[in-house]
């Protein structure tokens, strides 16, 4: 079965300090990969996607993400986190029934410290 | 573009009445989606649509019906609201297989 995992549910980095949010993946062909973004009381808005191609991907806000096939792994990372960058991210599988629905990982909470 | 928007933004419903949250994309996508999100999960599936007059039945669809008369609205009904039904509803839409999906700001319900 299709699933997303993020490991980590709770983040705390120090403001200037780099990041990296872990997201792991189970799926039978080739995915189509996302982050979302979530800050309090607003929906989701799209980092980054992997759909093919190069396998590190920029996306938003200094944010970038590496597919790795052999480790079904897409891990978000930023080299300088901001206090502005404290929110709950999001990784999601599209999936190839339902529409193309996401399917979306727990998620991990992000906190800065100043 | 307003891309996708939802109303209301916040209801407090009894348990037993009806309501149906409000989706619309100005973006003229095909696809669209409607989620629930619940306290530490990711979101939820409940029905999704491929185009006007086209909707199914996502992972969770029970106690709730979709409707898609035209491309822009995609209306979710709650008929019997119950107390497991309290949640923040994300409606999505998307031009078509190759392409991320757009959210809306959601609608945050809840059921007493």
């Amino acid at each position: 079965a299709q699933s997303v995992t993020q490991p980590d549910i709770h983040i705390t980095v120090s403001e200037g300090a780099s990041l990296e949010l872990r997201c792991n993946y189970s799926y039978g062909a080739t995915p189509y990969l996302f982050w979302y973004v979530q800050s309090p009381g607003q929906g989701l808005q799209l980092l980054l996607k992997y759909f093919s191609g190069d396998t590190l991907v920029q996306g938003i806000k200094g944010f970038e993400a590496e597919f790795k096939r052999s480790q079904s792994s897409f891990n978000l990372r930023k080299p300088s986190v901001h206090w502005s960058d404290a929110a709950e991210y999001f990784c999601a599988v599209g999936a190839n029934n339902q529409g193309g629905k996401l399917i979306f990982g727990q998620g991990t909470e992000l906190s800065v410290k100043p | 573009n307003a891309g996708v928007t939802q109303t209301p933004k916040f209801r407090i419903l009894k348990i037993g009445q009806s309501m149906t949250l409000q989706c619309a994309q100005d973006m003229n996508h095909n696809y669209m989606y409607w989620y629930r999100q619940d306290p530490g999960m990711g979101l939820k599936l409940i029905y999704y649509s491929v185009g006007a007059g086209i909707t199914d039945k996502g992972e969770v669809p029970n106690g709730y019906n979709v409707s898609r008369s035209t491309t822009e609205d995609f209306p979710l009904r709650l008929e019997l609201a119950a107390p497991s039904q309290t949640s923040v509803y994300f409606c999505a839409s998307r031009k078509g297989q190759l392409n991320e999906q757009y959210f809306g700001p959601g609608t945050r319900l809840t059921v007493t």
